[in-house]
């Protein structure tokens, strides 16, 4: 089964600083990519996703990830991050079923 | 629309005895999946379940764990003589068309288990 690891446990950043979390992903086929975010309180969402094409994709609330198949990664960006980005941040890889990573934390200060 | 539902939202119960979970999925989605969110890791799967297949059980941690989803809609999450290490956070989520497509999974607000 694929396996999802995300290698940042925790980032604090202050507003308008950029933003990568790294994800990896360990799985030799065909993949489908998310990055789902959990703000505080609330329910799991969808940030974005890749299925194919364009290997940069873009979600919302300014978010973009890139797919790179050499590397087996699908990183998360954002070039100016808010207060309101705090949140946890999870990577998922879907081939045979679907894997999450261990999550990442992400603090935006003031 | 109505999202993906479970209840109880919270629930404390005493180690050793048996409890029930529930999951109501968004209306006309095909695929649930169960996972578990314990404090400090990521979503570990659990078990899904897609039309009328039989479901992929492969994340149960336990014989003790077992799930079952009538009718192709409500899902029922069973975890017998609890143990402390089940504490968790249990969340269900619903997708249109199941796994191999790479399906949108829309997740519900959880139930926070703790063991005693």
């Amino acid at each position: 089964a694929q396996s999802v690891s995300q290698h940042n446990h925790h980032v604090i950043l202050s507003e308008a600083a950029s933003l990568e979390l790294g994800c990896n992903y360990s799985y030799g086929g065909t993949v489908n990519l998310f990055w789902y975010v959990q703000y505080p309180g609330q329910h799991l969402q969808l940030l974005l996703k890749y299925f194919s094409g364009d290997p940069l994709v873009k979600g919302i609330k300014g978010f973009e990830a890139e797919f790179i198949k050499s590397k087996f990664s699908f990183n998360l960006r954002k070039p100016s991050v808010q207060w309101s980005d705090t949140a946890e941040y999870f990577c998922a890889v879907n081939a045979n079923d679907m894997r999450f990573g261990a999550g990442t934390r992400l603090t935006v200060k003031p | 629309g109505a999202g993906v539902s479970q209840s109880p939202s919270n629930k404390v119960t005493e180690k050793g005895k048996d409890v029930e979970l529930r999951c109501d999925p968004i209306s006309g989605h095909t695929a649930l999946y169960w996972y578990r969110q314990s404090l400090g890791q990521g979503l570990e799967f659990l078990i899904y379940f897609q039309g009328n297949s039989a479901p992929d059980k492969s994340g149960l941690p336990s014989d003790r764990f077992s799930a079952e989803r009538t009718g192709g809609s409500v899902s029922t999450l069973t975890i017998q003589r609890t143990q402390q290490e089940d504490s968790a956070v249990y969340l269900c989520a619903s997708g249109i068309n199941g796994g191999v497509s790479g399906d949108t999974q829309y997740f519900g607000p959880g139930t926070r288990l703790t063991v005693l």
